[in-house]
Formats: C-alpha cells, structure tokens, sequence
C-alpha cells in the first residue's frame, strides 16, 4: 500500500509570499495531522482534520490555515510568510489512533 | 494540556551493546496511548513501538522493548543489541484515542563502532 505522501520535497518563497503544501494520507485514513519541525526543535502540532473538519489547531497564528478534501488529502496554507517559518513540515495519517500516526517525508520550507 | 518530557537530549552507546531512553508524560486520562518514533537523518518519521495504556504487558519489538510505568507515568525505551542503524532522533509521543500526538523535545542517539 502507498504511504502517505506529500508534495512538493522542497520549497523556497520570499518573505511575505503564500505557500501550499499538499499531503495524501494512506488510502482508507480519514484523519490528517500537520506538524513543523523547525531546525533543532521537535515537532509542533499545527492542525488536525478529520472527515472534512477541522477538529483542533496548535498555537500558531491564523495565517496557517487549510483544509481536507473528500478523497481525505489535505492541504496547508502558510500566507504572509515570515523567515521562521522556515522548517520542515511533516504531515500524518490515521485511522485511528489504535493504529499509530504513519508520516510522510515532508516539505522542507524555506523562507528567503 | 498534556505534556512530554524527554529529560536526555543526547545519548551514546557502543554498538551491540545497550540503552535506554527516558520519557515521561503528564494526563490526567486513563485511556492513552505512547509511542516511541525514530528520525534518522533522512527526516522520515518511523514508528518504533507503540503502548496502549489499558495493557499491562510491556510491548516489544525484535530489539526494542519498553517499560511502561502507568502510576509514575514513564514511558522508557530500551534498545539492545544496538546497531549503527540505530544511530536517530528518538522522539516519545502521547496521544488519547483518536486525537493528536504531543511529542517530547528528543534524544539523539549515537552509536559509536
């Protein structure tokens, strides 16, 4: 079965330009988790859909918004970037906590 | 707000030899579960070895095993016969059914030759 996969591998932006990473979670998994894991730091929950919803969001400004699709991907959209949005951002499957979480690769974002 | 903590930010152990990793969580629920995740340096996030709360049992697997204390909270991670594959980010992680995973800040482990 394929994992769960996110797109693009790599991004670079400007300052103050929108950027959108994608994820398809494992087929059958309904729940999708994001995360940014900044340099040197462990891994921040973002936001968390569910069947469409959005079920619970981190501390993190507005600007970090998204969505989930009805084929279960999401999307997340980070407006206004700033340089410490700079990470890596990994994206998270379930279908169910009994399961486990499974991850994908990441999008490395980079903000010049 | 449920917390981890992972109070080794680095370890070390020499190949075929053993170690164990720290992690300890705060909740007030009866029903959780844990998870032990591995990052190597490809960044890939690999689940390790999960523990659901209501089990008693320790949860093992091949190499890895873990020491669930539910009273005092710990979730610990023992590697044996460690391998320079080993060498990673290990990162201890909380969830309740259902819900997001809360990580602790990790423990980079190195495997010396």
């Amino acid at each position: 079965e394929a994992g769960v996969t996110q797109s693009p591998t790599h991004l670079i932006k400007t300052r103050g330009q929108q950027a959108t990473l994608r994820c398809s979670p494992i087929s059958g998994h309904t729940s999708v988790y994001w995360y940014q894991q900044a340099l040197g730091l462990g891994l921040q929950f973002l936001l968390w859909y569910d069947e469409g919803e959005e079920r619970n969001r981190g501390n993190f400004p507005p600007r970090f918004s998204g969505r989930q699709f009805p084929n279960y991907s999401s999307e997340l959209n980070v407006n206004a970037l700033e340089l410490e949005d700079s990470a890596l951002y990994l994206c998270a499957s379930s279908l169910d906590g009994d399961h486990g979480y499974t991850f994908g690769s990441g999008t490395r974002l980079t903000v010049v | 707000a449920q917390t981890v903590t992972q109070s080794q930010p680095e370890m070390s152990v020499q190949e075929a030899e053993t170690v164990t990793l720290s992690c300890t969580y705060d909740t007030s629920e009866s029903d959780y579960y844990l998870f032990w995740y591995k990052q190597p340096p490809s960044r890939q996030m690999i689940l390790v070895i999960r523990q659901e709360a209501y089990k008693q049992q320790n949860a093992t697997e091949n190499r890895f095993s873990v020491n669930f204390q539910k009273a005092a909270k710990s979730f610990s991670l023992k590697i044996s016969d460690s391998q320079l594959g080993d060498a990673a980010m290990y990162f201890c992680a909380y969830a309740e059914y259902g819900n997001k995973l809360v990580f602790g800040a990790g423990t980079i482990l190195r495997v010396k030759s």
